[in-house]
């Protein structure tokens, strides 16, 4: 079975400042993808970025990167230059490949972005 | 492209209700899943389909059915409401031979009460 874990429900930053979001997954898969999804107050569901594991280069995405350390099982998500729009819920996920139908998710972390 | 599409965006019932969520994909998707979103426990799976015809249990099915008689469209049945059902629901659709990524439905807000 996968979990995934993000141990920070809320955290907050000003304008511009770089934050970093953690994620820890466990998964008995040996071959699968990591995702961050973005919730803002709309709700609708907005892919960040995506690693796939088997890939050792970290993903990015414009402003948005990750850091994947496969043998620790963490998969941060770094905002760089963060901006007001960037305020939502973040949610860590993972499934194994040709698996999106039954995506693991965290629990969330809500950010905030301060003028 | 309209996507995922998801009715209703809100509803509210009564304990002992039934009621069908509607979720409808254009994008020929093979996969088709169900999700409820609870305040700090993120999303979680209910149902889900690899195409018309198959259906099987997520992590949390009780209370819920599911049938996919078309590949476009996955509805979701509260036979019997409950409270502890109130809470957001998403579909999401998604190819099975191509790149892993879901696409969601706007969702929709239940509350029972």
């Amino acid at each position: 079975a996968q979990t995934v874990t993000q141990s920070q429900p809320e955290m907050s930053v000003q304008e511009a400042e770089t934050v970093t979001l953690s994620c820890t997954y466990d998964t008995s898969e040996s071959n699968y993808y990591l995702f961050w999804y973005k919730q803002p107050p709309s709700r609708q569901m907005i892919l960040v970025i995506r690693q796939e594991a088997y890939k050792q280069q970290n993903a990015t995405e414009n402003r948005f990167s990750v850091n994947f350390q496969k043998a620790a099982k963490s998969f941060s998500l770094k905002i760089s230059d963060s901006q007001l729009g960037d305020t939502a819920m973040y949610f860590c996920a993972s499934c194994k490949i040709q698996g999106a139908q039954k995506l693991v998710f965290g629990q969330g972390t809500r950010l905030t972005i301060n003028p | 492209n309209a996507g995922v599409t998801q009715t209703p965006k809100f509803q509210v019932l009564k304990t002992g209700q039934s009621m069908t969520l509607q979720c409808a994909q254009d994008m020929n998707h093979e996969y088709m899943s169900w999700y409820r979103q609870d305040p700090g426990m993120g999303l979680r799976l209910i149902h889900y389909s690899v195409g018309a015809g198959i259906t099987d249990q997520g992590e949390v099915p009780n209370g819920y059915n599911v049938s996919r008689s078309t590949t476009e469209d996955f509805p979701l049945r509260l036979l019997s409401a409950a409270p502890s059902q109130t809470s957001v629901y998403f579909c999401a659709s998604s190819y099975w031979n191509r790149d892993t990524e879901a696409f969601f439905g706007q969702g929709t807000r239940l509350t029972v009460v």
